[in-house]
């Protein structure tokens, strides 16, 4: 089955520091990958919508100049918190799709900013 | 616009009790994808089902089956027979693609099993 691998699992940051999370489609091209952000006990809200090559579509909201989402090949999303602060806090999840996979989602990322 | 309402946001039930879990979506689409989606405290979201809205049967797998109702814009969850871990959030979701478009989530309900 399709596989996405997300990295990395958790990581703990200073404030005002940038953190990459890599989100990476093991056993398919990816058409479109997508990044979520949970806060505890929420529900997952659409952060961005990104395709190969292209800029990403960011949601209402989201700031683009603080979550740079670069997706660069077919198999390889990444998203980066740029000068993290603590309301940065938070669990970030990629999913990855393709018309005869439907939607694939990472393990997710929480992001602890310090 | 596409909403999807899960109004329940928590459930507790004994083991071995049966439980349904509400979802209800508007879409002015003709054509969209319905999903459910177990996360476990760790996290990852675990697949359950995807139907699609041209598709009424109702789907059953083992302890886990589905009530798709146009009519009333339903897609409702039951466990029968419940199991401690069976204990996660679920979320319903709703989208117009099988791909390429954002899936767009309910609230989730979380569902506690105690022995």
């Amino acid at each position: 089955g399709a596989v996405v691998s997300q990295h990395p699992s958790w990581v703990i940051c200073k404030s005002g520091t940038s953190v990459k999370i890599e989100c990476r489609s093991l056993d398919f091209q990816a058409t479109t990958m997508f990044w979520y952000r949970q806060f505890p006990k929420q529900s997952l809200m659409l952060m961005a919508t990104s395709n190969e090559g292209s800029k990403a579509t960011y949601e209402q909201g989201v700031e683009k100049d603080k979550f740079l989402i670069n997706h660069a090949s077919l198999t390889l999303s990444t998203l980066t918190v740029t000068s993290a602060h603590p309301e940065d806090s938070s669990f970030y999840i990629c999913s990855a799709s393709k018309f005869s996979y439907g939607y694939t989602f990472g393990s997710g990322t929480r992001l602890t900013v310090v | 616009a596409q909403k999807v309402t899960q109004a329940q946001t928590e459930i507790s039930v004994v083991e071995k009790e049966d439980v349904t879990l509400d979802c209800v979506y508007e879409t002015r689409d003709t054509t969209y994808y319905l999903f459910w989606y177990k996360q476990p405290p760790s996290g990852e979201l675990v697949f359950l089902i995807r139907r699609n809205s041209f598709d009424e049967q109702n789907e059953i797998s083992g302890r886990y089956s589905w009530n798709f109702q146009k009519s009333t814009s339903s897609f409702n969850f039951t466990i029968t027979a419940s199991q401690v871990v069976d204990s996660a959030v679920y979320f319903c979701a709703l989208s117009y693609n099988q791909a390429g478009t954002a899936l767009i989530f309910g609230k989730g309900t979380t569902l506690s099993v105690s022995s």
